[in-house]
């Protein structure tokens, strides 16, 4: 049983570059969160998606950044125009359903540094 | 905002138990009660969550009262790979809110 998957594990980018990071959930589950650590912070949810659909993207800054569940594929959380701010580590998770019976499965996450 | 309260450090011996409390006075009647752990820097992992009764599996055990404004998760035999950031969130629907935890450390 393969957990949640996320690539790349690292990733570094220049100011004003792009990020994407991406995502493949647990098999079977098909619906996927995204949440972001900054330095010495807790864990803050970004944005909720079922696939080819945004369920929920309040906590996504409304610039730059944008998320996509496609019907193939792993989900992509795209970051354009980085800024150093934007160095966190970002988590997915991916859950089977929604609602309150339905645990959510963390992945490893990927560490953003923005030099 | 997070809608629970924990201590902010505990200790615990190895081989002993570990009792976390957690205080969600203002839960509602149809919220669950969610624990997840985040390990050093690790994604978060789940570990148990409940609604009304006391829940058990093969990590923890999860002591809801009665009038479910406070719970307290138990790790039977505590080890030191048991340190970590514990955190207790209320809700679960969606998204995940989460607050500064409680940092457990397992001295051996």
């Amino acid at each position: 049983n393969a957990g949640v998957m996320q690539n790349p594990r690292h990733l570094v980018r220049r100011r004003g570059q792009e990020a994407r990071l991406r995502c493949s959930p647990m098999k079977g589950h098909s619906h996927v969160y995204w949440y972001r650590q900054l330095p010495e912070e807790g864990l803050k949810f970004m944005v909720y998606l079922q696939k080819e659909n945004i369920i929920d993207e309040s906590g996504m800054p409304k610039e730059r950044f944008s998320a996509e569940f496609p019907k193939e594929g792993p989900s992509i959380l795209r970051i354009q125009q980085v800024v150093r701010g934007d160095s966190a580590a970002y988590f997915c998770a991916s859950s089977r359903g929604t609602g309150r019976i339905y645990e959510q499965y963390f992945g490893p996450g990927t560490r953003l540094t923005v030099t | 905002d997070a809608k629970t309260t924990q201590p902010t450090s505990m200790d615990c011996a190895e081989g002993r138990a570990a009792n976390l409390p957690c205080n969600h006075s203002t839960i509602s009647g149809n919220e669950y009660v969610y624990w997840y752990r985040q390990i050093h820097s690790q994604g978060p992992q789940y570990i148990i969550h409940g609604l009304k009764n006391n829940e058990t599996n093969e990590m923890a055990s999860l002591i809801i009262t009665e009038d479910r404004k406070s719970s307290t998760l138990i790790l039977p035999h505590a080890t030191l790979r048991d340190t970590a950031v514990y955190y207790c969130i209320v809700g679960g629907s969606e998204k995940l809110v989460f607050g500064k935890g409680t940092k457990l450390t397992v001295n051996p």
